[in-house]
């Protein structure tokens, strides 16, 4: 199994720019998340779905958009990018039951914004 | 305050050396506890889980709760260079996960 895929792993976007990270999962999980990861910080959750056309906004939503069409398919959208944006993306999911299944994680997205 | 502390490091320690990391939080609701352990340039994959408060062991790995102190420890015993990596500890209750910012943890041979 693939686990969870994140495709593109680097990108430089210029401010203003616009660009949709992918993320897939073949592991039939209901659960998927979006977090960033910035030095220091730890994880702090941007988006997540409980299910195909379910999301909902997690800590820091504002400046991303997503949607979930598919079980397997969750991407993340960056809208007019700004250097606060620049950032370590990873995309995770989980299985519905109880929670120390803990997540699965992709191995990430490395944004910069200039 | 944080939800949850971790201290950042780095810590840096011989081969065969024993690691203690640890965590505080402060939200009394969470119940379950995780370890995560990040690889440079990887993303985070769970090492030990424990509900409640209480000890788990997993061969050299060691995961302790103590919930009246709010604290959670990860014991590394006879540490390997390929212990070398970033560990997360990450806590919930019935919501998100949440996560410390992480211990960059270095094994020199």
């Amino acid at each position: 199994n693939a686990g969870v895929t994140q495709t593109p792993k680097f990108r430089i976007l210029k401010i203003g720019q616009s660009m949709t990270l992918q993320c897939t999962q073949d592991m039939n999980h209901n659960y998927m998340y979006w977090y960033r990861q910035d030095p220091g910080m730890g994880l702090k959750l941007i988006y997540y779905s409980v299910g195909a056309g379910i999301t909902d906004k997690g800590e820091v939503p504002n400046g991303y958009n997503v949607s979930r069409s598919t079980t397997e398919d969750f991407p993340l959208r960056l809208e007019l990018a700004a250097p606060s944006q620049t950032s370590v993306y990873f995309c995770a999911s989980r299985s519905p039951g109880p929670r120390h299944y803990g997540y699965t994680f992709g191995s990430g997205t490395r944004l910069t914004v200039v | 305050q944080k939800e949850v502390e971790q201290d950042p490091g780095p810590l840096s320690v011989p081969e065969g050396a024993i690691v203690s990391l640890n965590c505080t939080y402060s939200n009394s609701a969470f119940q379950y506890f995780m370890w995560y352990r990040q690889y440079s340039r990887k993303g985070p994959e769970l090492l030990m889980y424990t509900y409640s408060s209480g000890n788990k062991e997993d061969g050299r790995f060691t995961a302790q709760v103590d919930k009246s102190s709010k604290y959670i420890s990860l014991f590394i015993r006879d540490s390997q260079p390929s212990d070398s990596a970033t560990y997360l500890c990450a806590m919930t209750a019935d919501n998100d996960m949440r996560f410390g910012a992480g211990t960059r943890l270095t094994v020199k041979p």
